[in-house]
C-alpha cells in the first residue's frame, strides 16, 4: 500500500497557469517535504514542513509556494510556471524529533510536470 | 557547502556479476548517509541508511559501507539481477543542516540478462 501519494502523476500546464501540486501520506510523519528533480538530476530540496513549521531553502525561488492543512497533506503551488519549471516533483515524509535525525525519508512516486 | 559525488555516471554489467557503486562526499561532518534506488519516472525507495558511528549497513544481496573520516560510501551489490537496473543515489544529512539532505546525481546502473 502506498505511504506517501502524489496526484496527480503527470500534470500539464501552460506557461504561466497556476499550478498545484497534491502530497498526502498515511504515516502519520512530522516532516514533509518537497523536491525538485530535473533529468539526470540530484533532487533539489525547495522547502519542507517541520510540523507547522514552513522552512524554505534559499535558493527557492519565490515562484514557489507551499500549503500544509494538516499533518497528512501538504501542497506545492507553483504561481507562475515557466519553460524551466518543468521537472519530477518529488514529496517525501520522515520522522524527526530531538536527538532521532536519523529517520529514514519516505518517498512518493512523483509528479511530472510539463510545462507548454 | 556540502558535494556529493557518485562515480561512475553509469554502469551496464552482465547478469549475475557482482558490483560496487561509488559515493564520495566533502565534508565529513555527516549524520547519516542514505543509498536510494529510484527506476525511470518514479519516486525514491530507500536501500540503507547507516549512522555516522556505523561502518557498514546490510540487507539481502546490498551492503553500504561507510568511511566517514575519508568522505566516502560504496553500495555492494552481490550477484546482480536484471532487476536490480536502476538509478541508484546516495544522500548524505549533516550534523548540523537538521532535516536537509544533500543528494548525488546518481549510478545509472543497467543489468543485461
Amino acid at each position: 500500500d502506498a505511504m506517501v501519494i502524489q496526484n496527480p502523476r503527470y500534470q500539464v500546464t501552460q506557461f504561466g497557469k497556476p499550478v498545484t501540486l497534491s502530497c498526502s501520506q498515511t504515516l502519520n510523519h512530522n516532516v514533509m517535504y518537497w523536491y525538485q528533480q530535473k533529468s539526470s538530476q540530484a533532487p533539489k530540496l525547495l522547502f519542507h514542513y517541520y510540523d507547522k513549521d514552513f522552512n524554505n531553502e534559499a535558493d527557492t525561488p519565490d515562484n514557489f509556494q507551499s500549503r500544509r492543512p494538516n499533518t497528512s497533506f501538504c501542497f506545492l503551488d507553483i504561481r507562475s510556471p515557466g519553460l524551466g519549471d518543468a521537472a519530477m516533483y518529488l514529496c517525501a515524509t520522515s520522522r524527526v524529533g530531538r536527538g532521532r535525525t536519523n529517520e529514514k525519508l519516505f518517498f512518493g512516486s512523483g509528479t511530472q510536470l510539463s510545462v507548454l | 557547502k556540502q558535494e556529493v559525488t557518485q562515480i561512475p555516471a553509469a554502469l551496464s554489467v552482465p547478469e549475475g556479476e557482482n558490483l560496487v557503486l561509488n559515493c564520495s562526499f566533502t565534508d565529513s561532518a555527516i549524520y547519516n548517509l542514505q543509498w536510494f534506488r529510484q527506476d525511470p519516472g518514479k519516486g525514491l525507495t530507500s536501500l540503507l541508511l547507516i549512522q555516522s558511528s556505523q561502518r557498514e549497513q546490510t540487507s539481502g544481496r546490498l551492503n553500504a559501507s561507510l568511511d566517514k573520516s575519508s568522505g566516502r560510501s560504496t553500495l555492494y551489490i552481490a550477484a546482480s539481477q536484471p532487476g536490480d537496473s536502476a538509478t541508484y543515489l546516495c544522500a548524505v544529512r549533516k550534523e548540523t543542516s537538521g532535516s536537509r539532505l544533500t543528494f548525488g546525481e546518481g549510478t545509472q546502473l543497467t543489468v543485461n540478462p
